[in-house]
C-alpha cells in the first residue's frame, strides 16, 4: 500500500532557528497536506497543497507540493515555542471516496 | 475548523460492554471518517461515509460499525468493547476538495 515517511521521529531546534521538514513517498498524488497536532488535541490543518511545484505561506510557515508529485516539504521559519507539536503530513489521490494516506509525524521541540 | 465537535471527550468502560461515540459537524460536508491513533502507528482509518446511509470500511474495521441517518452526524460503535480497542478515536469531515478537518478527539480507555 501507500506509504509516507517522515524522517526524522523528533527534531530539537533553538527558538529562533528556522526547520525544515520533508514528507517523502514511492506513490504520485494530487493533494498535499500538512497538519500539526498539540498535546490532546486532534490535527489542525496547516496547509493544503493542489498542484505540482505550487510553493504555498501560512504565516511562518512554507509548504510545497514536489514536481514528481511524490514528496512535500514544510518549513517553519524564526520558530517560537508555540511551534512545539507533532507535523503530519497526508497524501490524497483525489477520485471518489478518496482516502488520506499520512506519515507517521514529526515531533518538533523548541528550545527556548 | 470545520465545526467538529465528538462526544463524549473522555470515556472508560469495561471489556465486552458496548460504546458509541458521536461525531457532529455544522459544516455540511459530504465525506465523514473515524480514525484511531495510537503510539507507533500513526492515525488509522476505521470507517467513512460519503453520504447519508453510505458508509465504507477503512484498514483497521473489525470490531466496529458506523451509521450516519444524518448529514452532520456519525457514529461509531464498538459492540463489546475489548482492551486492544483503548485509543484515542478521531472523526474527521471532508469538503469539495477532498481536504479533511478533524474533530477534538475522544480518549477511550476499555479495562
Amino acid at each position: 500500500g501507500q506509504q509516507l515517511n517522515q524522517s526524522p521521529q523528533s527534531m530539537f531546534i533553538q527558538e529562533g532557528e528556522d526547520v525544515s521538514m520533508n514528507c517523502t513517498s514511492s506513490s504520485i498524488f494530487n493533494t498535499w497536506l500538512w497538519y500539526k497536532q498539540d498535546p490532546g488535541e486532534g490535527p489542525v490543518l496547516l496547509i493544503a497543497l493542489y498542484k505540482a511545484g505550487e510553493l504555498t505561506s501560512n504565516g511562518r510557515l512554507t509548504a510545497q507540493f514536489g514536481i514528481t508529485r511524490k514528496d512535500s516539504f514544510l518549513n517553519i521559519s524564526a520558530s517560537i515555542p508555540s511551534d512545539v507539536g507533532i507535523y503530519f503530513c497526508a497524501g490524497l489521490i483525489n477520485g471518489a471516496n478518496s482516502k488520506l494516506t499520512f506519515g507517521k509525524g514529526i515531533t518538533l521541540s523548541v528550545r527556548p | 475548523d470545520a465545526g467538529i465537535t465528538q462526544s463524549p471527550r473522555h470515556k472508560v468502560t469495561e471489556t465486552g460492554t458496548p460504546v458509541t461515540l458521536r461525531c457532529h459537524q455544522t459544516e455540511n460536508h459530504r465525506y465523514m471518517y473515524w480514525y484511531r491513533q495510537d503510539p507507533g502507528h500513526g492515525l488509522r482509518l476505521i470507517h467513512y461515509s460519503y453520504g447519508v446511509k453510505d458508509t465504507d470500511k477503512g484498514e483497521v474495521s473489525d470490531g466496529y460499525s458506523v451509521s450516519r441517518s444524518k448529514t452532520e452526524d456519525f457514529l461509531l460503535t464498538l459492540e463489546s468493547a475489548t482492551s486492544s480497542q483503548t485509543s484515542v478515536y478521531f472523526c474527521a469531515t471532508a469538503d469539495s476538495t477532498d481536504t479533511q478537518y478533524f474533530g477534538p478527539g475522544t480518549r477511550l480507555t476499555v479495562l
